[in-house]
């Protein structure tokens, strides 16, 4: 069976400048979480869907936001990039919102100019 | 708050060793917790998890201890191997409003010596 999937690996942008993030929760999955990992440090939550719906936000900016489409697969978007929002994105998966073993993808590393 | 603490940022061992990770938490509302394996260039990998009823859990090689009193969490690897080397993050999953949010520790990097 495929992980969860995340695309695009890598990705440059410019201050200023918006970016979509994508997320292919494992199948059968229903929960996509996002969190952000600066390099040296652990993952921080950014948002927790379920059903289509926000279900939990952590201490980012409303620059950050996300959607979770039918197929649960997720896209996170992140506008007005600054040099700081440069990270590697995580996705992870559960197969609903209380279950709590989330499995992670690859991330995608993101890197603002 | 919440915040979760590792003892140690590197750790190296000897390959055959055993090695013992360990992550220090705050927040006695914390009900799972789980240790994580993040190699270079990848996402972080479930290795073991243990609920807050139970004290110790087991393994392919590895133990997961967990002293509730001293808010305490371990992770021993049995005969450490090369492919050991990699970040170990401990983190915390609780019920917050509803949804379950992991909070993970600043993690340590296992050197597995040959």
């Amino acid at each position: 069976d495929a992980g969860v999937t995340q695309s695009p690996t890598h990705l440059i942008k410019t201050r200023g400048q918006q970016v979509t993030l994508r997320c292919s929760p494992i199948s059968g999955h229903k929960s996509v979480s996002w969190y952000q990992q600066v390099l040296g440090q652990g993952p921080q939550f950014i948002f927790q869907y379920y059903e289509k719906e926000e279900r939990g936000r952590g201490n980012f900016p409303d620059r950050f936001s996300a959607r979770q489409f039918p197929n649960y697969s997720s896209e996170l978007n992140v506008n007005a990039l600054l040099l700081g929002d440069s990270a590697l994105y995580l996705c992870a998966s559960s197969l609903d919102r209380m279950q709590e073993t989330q499995y992670f993808g690859p991330g995608t590393r993101l890197l603002v100019l | 708050g919440e915040s979760v603490g590792l003892h140690l940022p590197t750790l190296s061992v000897q390959e055959g060793d055993n090695s013992i990770i360990n992550c220090a938490y705050s927040n006695s509302a914390s009900d799972y917790f789980i240790w994580y394996k993040q190699e270079s260039g990848k996402g972080p990998q479930f290795i073991i998890d243990i609920r807050s009823n139970m004290d110790k859990r087991q393994g392919q090689r590895v133990t997961v201890l967990l002293n509730k009193t001293v808010k305490h969490l371990s992770l021993q690897i049995a005969a450490t191997q090369p492919g050991d080397s990699a970040v170990y993050f401990c983190a915390l999953n609780r019920l917050d409003t509803g949804r379950r949010a992991l909070t993970f520790g600043s993690g340590t990097r296992l050197q597995v010596q040959p």
